[in-house]
């Protein structure tokens, strides 16, 4: 089974900031099974990124993700309030999907 | 439009079971499998296993086979998950999930997410 870490466990920046989060993988993961989900207290999460880089639709450009092999990014460009939230990377491998745990952006 | 449609909250004691149910409308049920992704208190989240919707198999993960079992009911194009020999760290929410696509591996659709406590 593919574990999947997520850095920082917390992240506290200021609006117009760039955020930047990493999840690594413990062996390989396929680009086009790496996917990142953004969650708000009391509501399902809600996939922003799929395929490591591809934006989902009706997600701002300001979402964009990268990486290969065992590093993925995701990058929040100019950070929003709206963007306050816990964000997930999730992958796909060898019938099995895992999750990381999590990275919390605060706005402050 | 897809809509998964989960079952309300359940309480329930240490060792009972529980059984959720995900009623799926906006679509074929049987063109998509259905997964199980579960997140404790303050936690990640977790995924508990694929069922498919149009044959009736199902994958689990490790940690939960032999807890868990995914069924449907194809009249109401319904998935239900059952956990048995519930502990108190299976207290989560529990959600059903759907990929965009046939073939892709990511979660497009969830339902909104089924509140299970065990306590004594």
């Amino acid at each position: 089974e593919i574990v999947l870490t997520q850095s920082p466990g917390t992240l506290s920046l200021s609006p117009g900031e760039r955020a930047t989060l990493s999840c690594r993988a413990s062996q390989s993961v396929v680009s086009r099974y790496l996917a990142w989900y953004q969650q708000k207290p009391g509501q399902a999460p809600r996939l922003l990124i799929y395929d490591a880089s591809s934006r989902a639709t009706g997600i701002p450009d300001r979402f964009s993700g990268s990486g290969s092999g065992t590093d993925f990014t995701l990058t929040i460009s100019r950070l929003e309030p709206e963007d306050s939230a816990v964000y997930h990377c999730q992958q796909y491998g060898s019938s099995l999907w895992t999750f990381g745990q999590g990275t919390k952006v605060e706005i402050k | 439009q897809v809509q998964l449609v989960q079952s309300g909250a359940e309480m329930k004691k240490p060792g009972a079971s529980v059984k959720i149910s995900c009623k799926a409308s906006g679509y074929t049920f049987t063109d998509y499998h259905l997964h199980w992704v579960r997140q404790a208190p303050g936690q990640g989240l977790e995924w508990m296993g694929i069922f498919n919707a149009s044959g009736g198999g199902t994958n689990y993960a490790q940690k939960f086979q032999g807890r868990v079992t995914m069924t449907r009911d194809t009249s109401t194009s319904t998935v239900y998950m059952e956990l048995r020999s519930l502990r108190y760290e299976d207290t989560a929410v529990y959600y059903c999930a759907r990929v965009a696509v046939p073939g892709m591996a990511y979660f497009q659709h969830w339902g909104q997410g089924t509140l299970v406590t065990v306590s004594s």
